[in-house]
């Protein structure tokens, strides 16, 4: 049990879907995170919330639309994708956004383009 | 800017070698240390952390000690088991830096019985 739920686990799509991946975290943080997960990449951080205010995002194309309706729960609505955005989506969540806390993170979900 | 760099993978140990995945970052402020584990078709875990120099993080047999004089937060194991078999991220939070996790590219560990 990490905390962190994230839904679906597994997400296939084409190109012209439109499709929305939940996470819901059980921890009471403050702060979530939605981060990219290529093979043979480092992990990329997309998007940062802090008390359900976006206050972070390193440039993700806006076929990427996050949304955080309250501290608990985080949306990151996909729409028009590209094969290269085939990848492992993490959701995370931590206490504060600055602190030195760890992040928790969900299973993930592995969403593939056709 | 931060940054986190791991030995290359994969690595592959027989069953009860000692294990060591070596670890250095560069950081402007006083960052905290941590390592993660991915194991297959999962997400990352916590393993292990350590906030302040000479602080020793453990956790299920792993190790790792916070050198500030050689920027390093090297992971150790005894004797590891198949069941270690997984992804080992190295990654620092700086406060400076907004609190923003900044990880290593991750280490393949493969252990053989």
């Amino acid at each position: 049990e990490t905390g962190v739920t994230q839904t679906p686990r597994h997400l296939v799509m084409g190109m012209t879907n439109k499709k929305s991946l939940k996470c819901e975290q059980h921890l009471g943080h403050n702060a979530m995170y939605w981060y990219k997960q290529s093979a043979k990449k480092p992990l990329e951080l997309m998007f940062v919330y802090s008390l359900e205010e976006r206050v972070e995002n390193n440039s993700v194309p806006s076929r990427f639309s996050p949304e955080c309706p309250n501290s608990s729960h985080l949306f990151l609505h996909l729409h028009t994708l590209q094969p290269e955005d085939s990848a492992l989506y993490l959701c995370a969540s931590s206490p504060q956004r600055q602190s030195n806390q760890p992040q928790h993170f969900g299973d993930g979900t592995r969403l593939s383009i056709l | 800017g931060d940054s986190v760099t791991q030995m290359e993978g994969p690595v592959t140990l027989s069953e009860e070698a000692f294990l060591t995945i070596n670890c250095t970052y560069t950081a402007t402020g006083y960052p905290s240390l941590f390592w993660y584990v991915q194991y297959p078709g999962e997400g990352l875990q916590l393993l292990l952390k350590a906030t302040k120099a000479d602080d020793k993080g453990s956790n299920k047999g792993f190790e790792a000690t916070y050198r500030k004089e050689t920027t390093s937060f090297h992971l150790e194991k005894g004797s590891v088991q198949v069941s270690d078999s997984a992804v080992y991220f190295c990654a620092l939070s700086d406060y400076n830096q907004g609190g923003k996790l900044i990880f290593g590219q991750g280490t393949e560990l493969s252990v053989k019985p």
